[in-house]
This record gives C-alpha cells, sequence and structure tokens, in this order.
C-alpha cells in the first residue's frame, strides 16, 4: 500500500497561470479531504468529497478554486489565474469512510510557489 | 519543558526530558480530538486522539489530556529524543458532521543531544 500520493511534490507557477494538484487516495479509500497550509501555520480545510461528489466545500474560495474526485482516477484540486497569495504547501487526506481520526491518512503534499 | 501554543510557538527541551505542549480549542461542541507531528517537508502525521469522553489517553511515551471546562488539550512526551523533533498540531473536529479538523498554529520541538 503506498499510502496517499501528492502530485507534483514542487509546482512553481506565475501569475495568471493554472495550477493542478493531484491527490490518490489510498487503495479502497472513498474519502477525500483538501487542506491548504501557509508558512507557519496549522492546515486548512478547503474540501471534502467523495467519489464523484463534493460533500462540503466551506472551507474553499469562492473563485478561482475547484475541486473534483472522479469516479476513476486522482482527485484533482484546480487553481485558476493564480496570485502569489496562493503560494502555500496543499495537503489531501483520505479516509474508507468519514474520517475518525486514525483512519485519516495525509499524503506529503505539494508545494505550490507563485511566482 | 512546557510550551503555551499559540504564545510560546517554540519549545526547546534537552533530550532524555519530559515535554509538555499545549493548545486551546476553539469550538466547545467539538467531540474528538487528535495531536500531529509534521516534520520538514512531511504530512501530518497522527500521533494519539481523545475523543470527549475521556480526559486522559495515554500511548507508546506519549500522553494527551483533554480539559472540557476550560477547552484545553496538552501532549505529554517522556524522555524525549531528537527524533521527536518536529511540530505538534492539535485538531478538533465534531464527529456529527464531515469530520473536516480543525488545526490550532502549532508548536514547534527541539530537542537538544
Amino acid at each position: 500500500n503506498a499510502g496517499v500520493m501528492q502530485n507534483p511534490r514542487h509546482l512553481v507557477r506565475r501569475r495568471g497561470q493554472e495550477a493542478r494538484l493531484r491527490c490518490s487516495p489510498m487503495k479502497g479509500h472513498s474519502h477525500v479531504y483538501w487542506y491548504r497550509q501557509l508558512p507557519e501555520e496549522g492546515l486548512k480545510f478547503m474540501v471534502y468529497l467523495q467519489k464523484e461528489n463534493i460533500i462540503d466545500e466551506s472551507g474553499m474560495p469562492k473563485e478561482r478554486f475547484s475541486a473534483e474526485f472522479p469516479k476513476e482516477g486522482p482527485s484533482i484540486l484546480r487553481i485558476q489565474q493564480v496570485v502569489r497569495g496562493d503560494s502555500a504547501a496543499y495537503f489531501c487526506a483520505s479516509s474508507p469512510r468519514p474520517a475518525r481520526t486514525g483512519d485519516y491518512t495525509f499524503g506529503s503534499g505539494t508545494r505550490l510557489t507563485v511566482v | 519543558g512546557e510550551s503555551v501554543g499559540l504564545h510560546l510557538p517554540t519549545l526547546s527541551v534537552q533530550e532524555g526530558d519530559n515535554s509538555i505542549i499545549n493548545c486551546a480549542y476553539s469550538n466547545s461542541a467539538s467531540d474528538y480530538f487528535i495531536w500531529y507531528k509534521q516534520e520538514s517537508g512531511k504530512g501530518p502525521q497522527f500521533i494519539i486522539d481523545i475523543r470527549s469522553n475521556m480526559d486522559k489517553r495515554q500511548g507508546q511515551r506519549v500522553t494527551v489530556l483533554l480539559n472540557k471546562t476550560v477547552k484545553h488539550l496538552s501532549l505529554q512526551i517522556a524522555a524525549t529524543q531528537p527524533g521527536d523533533s518536529a511540530v505538534y498540531f492539535c485538531a478538533e473536529t465534531f464527529t456529527g458532521g464531515s469530520e473536516k479538523l480543525v488545526f490550532g498554529k502549532g508548536t514547534k520541538l527541539t530537542v537538544n543531544p
């Protein structure tokens, strides 16, 4: 079991470009959570998805950000027209069911730098 | 050594000492609490959890204490080792909803050999 895989590990984008972050959950996990971490801060919840459904997107910015978790393939967090303030580490976590603590497994994150 | 979380985000201890990391949580409705360890360049790693119907839980070298009256959580690490150096986050959640985690800001623990 390879764990939660995120790619790329590092991503550099110029202002105005699009960023696509991928998360492959652990085998058998159908629940995915995305979090954002600014330097020197804790993680902030963004969105919770099950296969083909967005369950809770209360932490997603209203514009430029979207997420999906298709029936086949990884979950994608998409940021359009990136700005410098989007620079952060983005983590996903997966769970076989709505998370009960120890069921939550985090990936190693994608570090986005906007220049 | 002891930290007060948000007001003292760094804690430096000698190898072999006990460490205490504190956290004040925000939501009185939260019923599940977790401590995570995050090493540089990595994702959070689960350490120990506690439900709101408990006030203490012990693991291997770690103990979590929960005081619901003052909404305070602490992590005690016994016989701290250099490998314990990392940033430690507490997180809270309410298990009746989507169970998204709300993280504290974290405390950076440095263990000196």
